[in-house]
């Protein structure tokens, strides 16, 4: 079983959709729980970040972690095409347990 | 701000060849990650320093690739020789720390495309 496990998609919505993106992961020492966008040939770009279990909200995005079932999400309101892209999770135990481990990412595209 | 700089953005090599990449992190940026992007997969974490001393470099593989960051600012990844396997993307990133609040503030490159043939 692998650490971090993320649906590759891909995943396609008309633009105003509400879009729901998800991992799951087996390592209960995760505490860093982090979302980044990748656009085509450019590196990753950090969206959001979550410390723990509970919600985060910046602007159209969402970020929930449920630690209880190892599970977290992005939630994107108000897709716009803008938003095409490949979004990965990424998680880290913190402390000595600093490295990040990042999900296959899910392909984005949002159609006008 | 300048963000993470890499070079070259591409490169095509036969197997067998070597190859370097080069990185210069964000201004002030203490700790330097090297990450392999395979088509499909998420950024596996070749190795990380902190100034210019090697924190974590497990998952190298030590017998073709190699990294130096000489002065604590630019590094180059080199692999020699190269294999098939290794076609992918090279990721810089930086950090103003490799640990704690910091972790996760991790600045991308654009990345180097290699294409092993």
């Amino acid at each position: 079983q692998k650490e971090v496990e993320q649906d590759p998609g891909p995943l396609s919505v008309p633009e105003g959709a509400i879009v729901s993106l998800n991992c799951t992961y087996s390592n209960s020492a995760f505490q860093y729980f982090m979302w980044y966008r990748q656009y085509s040939r450019k590196g990753p770009e950090l969206l959001m970040y979550t410390y723990s279990s509970g919600n985060k909200e910046d602007g159209r995005f969402t970020a929930q972690v449920d630690k209880s079932s190892k599970y977290i999400s992005l939630f994107i309101r108000d897709s716009q095409p803008s938003d095409s892209a490949t979004y990965l999770c990424a998680m880290s135990g913190g402390g000595s347990n600093y490295k990040l481990t990042f999900g296959k990412g899910t392909l984005l595209t949002v159609n006008p | 701000e300048a963000g993470v700089a890499q070079s070259p953005r591409y490169k095509i090599i036969e197997k067998r060849q070597s190859v370097a990449f080069w990185c210069n992190p964000i201004s002030g940026h203490a700790t330097l990650y090297w990450y392999q992007q395979i088509l499909g997969q998420g950024p596996k974490l070749l190795i990380q320093f902190q100034n210019n001393g090697v924190v974590d470099d497990s998952q190298l593989p030590k017998d073709r690739f190699s990294a130096e960051r000489l002065k604590g600012v630019d590094s180059t990844l080199k692999i020699q020789p190269a294999k098939l396997e290794d076609s992918a993307v090279y990721l810089c990133a930086s950090s103003l720390a490799g640990s704690g609040v910091f972790l996760y503030e991790q600045y991308f490159g654009p990345g180097t495309r290699l294409t092993v043939t």
